[in-house]
Parts: structure tokens; sequence; C-alpha cells
């Protein structure tokens, strides 16, 4: 089974707060990446990493930041909560060699009322 | 972009064989193929991966054509708990170039007894 974890699973929250979702892997990978999953929908990459110091923008555009100061953590903030925010998160990891089994978190599913 | 077409919904019965069929007309010359299977609030699961011809693991075989515009995932013998979205990837990430990751809108298969 692949080491990742995402918290929180699940997580309800008001308009205007600003939330950071967690994301770690200890397989040492290099690549890691955010995806946005509404109900019944397809996945849209919307963060990936090289490695550290390193990011870029998915094809969704997407309100949120992320970071990646060391090479198991790759953190998701948004800076003030809105209900359009609301949706499931999948965070993921590949090693270097592409391409690339990615190894998927459980995700957090995202309530913004 | 390499945008991909699946059917969205499959149904079969527990023993048969099914085969998904992911349409990808504007496959790049390095993109990879890669098929995920999802169950209901869990991330996605590698299932199998290739660039041309067959791959075939202990799961699962790929059917890949030589204009690789289109991919056949072959699923022997299903069970009831291969009940779940299965996904067509197409794509990667080489170096410094963005070749975005494309996440095929996915097909419900619904294997009954």
């Amino acid at each position: 089974e692949a080491d990742i974890y995402q918290t929180p699973r699940y997580l309800v929250i008001g308009t205007g707060k600003k939330i950071t979702l967690e994301c770690s892997q200890t397989m040492g990978h290099d690549k890691m990446y955010w995806y946005q999953q509404d109900p019944g929908m397809e996945l849209h990459l919307i963060h990936y990493s090289y490695g550290v110091n390193s990011t870029e923008k998915g094809d969704l555009s997407s309100e949120s930041t992320v970071s990646r100061i060391r090479t198991e953590h790759f953190p998701l903030t948004l800076e003030s909560a809105r209900p359009s925010h609301t949706s499931q998160y999948l965070c993921a990891s590949s090693d270097h060699r592409g391409p690339y089994e990615q190894y998927f978190g459980p995700g957090t599913r995202l309530t913004v009322t | 972009l390499a945008k991909t077409t699946q059917p969205i919904s499959m149904d079969s019965y527990e023993g048969q064989e099914v085969n998904i069929t992911c349409s990808h007309n504007n496959i790049a010359t390095n993109d990879y193929i890669t098929w995920y299977q999802q169950f209901p609030s869990q991330g996605p699961r590698f299932i199998i991966q290739g660039y041309k011809t067959k791959v075939t693991n202990e799961v699962a075989s790929l059917f890949i054509p030589a204009d690789r515009k289109s991919s056949t995932l072959s699923l022997p013998r299903v069970s009831l708990s291969d009940t779940a979205v299965y996904y067509c990837l197409v794509g990667g990430i080489y170096g410094g170039a963005t070749n975005k990751l494309i996440f095929g809108t996915g097909t419900l298969l619904a294997v009954q007894p």
C-alpha cells in the first residue's frame, strides 16, 4: 500500500476562513500533485511539483496556493474559503522515473458554508 | 492537449471479460497511457500503463494500436468488487515541459451477480 496521507479527511468551514489541507508522503517521491474532483465528475489537476521549491499550476484554475519546502510535504492553502471551493481534494505523488504511477491519498472532502 | 473520451457507463456480469475503450486522438509522441480505478470516497488506484502494443499485469491487460489514438483496458473475469469508475489518463510531465495530465470522464463499470 502507498504511504500518502491527507488530513483532515472531512472539513466543514465557514466562508472567509483560511484553511490548509495537509498532504504527506513517506516514499521519497519527487513529484507531487493536487487534484480537485466534484462528486461524479472527473479529476482536474490544480497544482503539481517536481521537487522542493518547485510548484506549477495545473490545467484547472484554482484560487488555492501550494508550497513545497520539504520533499515529503505538499500543503494546499485557501486564504479565504468560499462555497465555490466545496469539493474533494486529492493529493498524489510519483517518483522521478516518469511516467507515472501516481499514488493517491484518501482525499479531503471540503464543504464551505 | 490530449483529450480523452470514454463510455460513461458499462454493465457486466460476474465472470465475464470486460473491455473499456478510451479514445485519445491528439495523443503526443511522448505521452503514455495510464488507467486508474476509483471506488467511492477513495483516491484513484493505478491499474496499468503502456506506450504501445500490449501490456499485461496480474490484474489487467492494455491494448494499444499502432496509431495510439485509442486504448482498451481488458479486465478478465470481473467480480462484484470490480464495480468502480475507471479512468483513462494520457500525458505526463517531462523535465521542465508542462504536458498536462488529462483524466478522462471515467467509465462507471457495474458488475452484477
